[in-house]
């Protein structure tokens, strides 16, 4: 299995702040990484896929990278926290079709 | 816009089958996506258990594999997820949802329903 490390599993920041979530996998897959947000009550959103690419409708405050030549580091980061952007961030891996597995998630509180 | 609703009992016994149905709007389940279920234990992330293409393909979660089938029923647009001998772990909110199939990118989800595994 490829396990999905997000960090941190909560961070305080306030509206206006740079957030930047971390997702680290167990080894290599490539770009077949996707970001979503989670409100309570709700089921999750898709915010980027294949690691850096946009969904549609997203606001272009959401962005997501890869860092390294050994593709197993990915970055979730929000430019300028807006209030509404206050979720839980999952990071899921979807290099294998043996489990799409995801990150622990990332609480987003003020 | 597309349009996933999950319908099924939401008390199930220990031991028994959990079963599930989504009904599938505003997207053929014939076209080039995959069609997922994920569940989340009350309090806790997110877990993947499957997912089947038009064809019948499956592919599921190692860890539930012998306890799980996923259908499709093309005349009706909609798919299901049957969880056999269930426990109280298997207690969550279970979401289906539309998979692309480049990335994999889980793009439409369901609202979710709570199924409570309890005699």
């Amino acid at each position: 299995d490829i396990q999905m490390t997000q960090s941190p599993s909560s961070l305080s920041a306030s509206v206006g702040d740079r957030v930047t979530i971390t997702c680290r996998a167990s080894q290599s897959i490539s770009t077949y990484l996707n970001w979503y947000q989670q409100k309570p009550g709700e089921a999750p959103k898709l915010l980027i896929y294949g690691a850096s690419k946009l969904q549609s409708g997203v606001p272009s405050r959401f962005s997501g990278s890869g860092s390294g030549t050994d593709f197993t580091d990915f970055t979730l980061t929000i430019s300028s926290l807006h209030p509404e952007d206050f979720a839980t961030y999952y990071c899921q891996q979807s290099y294998t079709n043996l489990g799409l597995t995801f990150g622990g998630g990332t609480k987003v509180e003020i | 816009q597309v349009h996933l609703q999950e319908s099924g009992p939401g008390l199930v016994k220990p031991s028994g089958t959990l079963s599930l149905t989504c009904a599938v709007s505003g997207d053929s389940i014939s076209s080039t996506q995959w069609w997922s279920w994920i569940r989340q234990p009350p309090g806790k992330g997110l877990e993947w258990i499957g997912e089947i293409y038009h064809t019948g393909s499956t592919n599921y979660n190692p860890s539930l594999t012998s306890r799980v089938t996923i259908l499709i029923e093309k005349s009706k647009n909609q798919f299901s997820l049957k969880v056999r001998s269930v426990t109280a772990a298997d207690t969550a909110v279970y979401y289906c949802a539309r998979t692309g199939d480049t990335f994999k990118e889980t793009n439409f989800w369901g609202r979710g329903t709570l199924v409570t595994v309890s005699s």
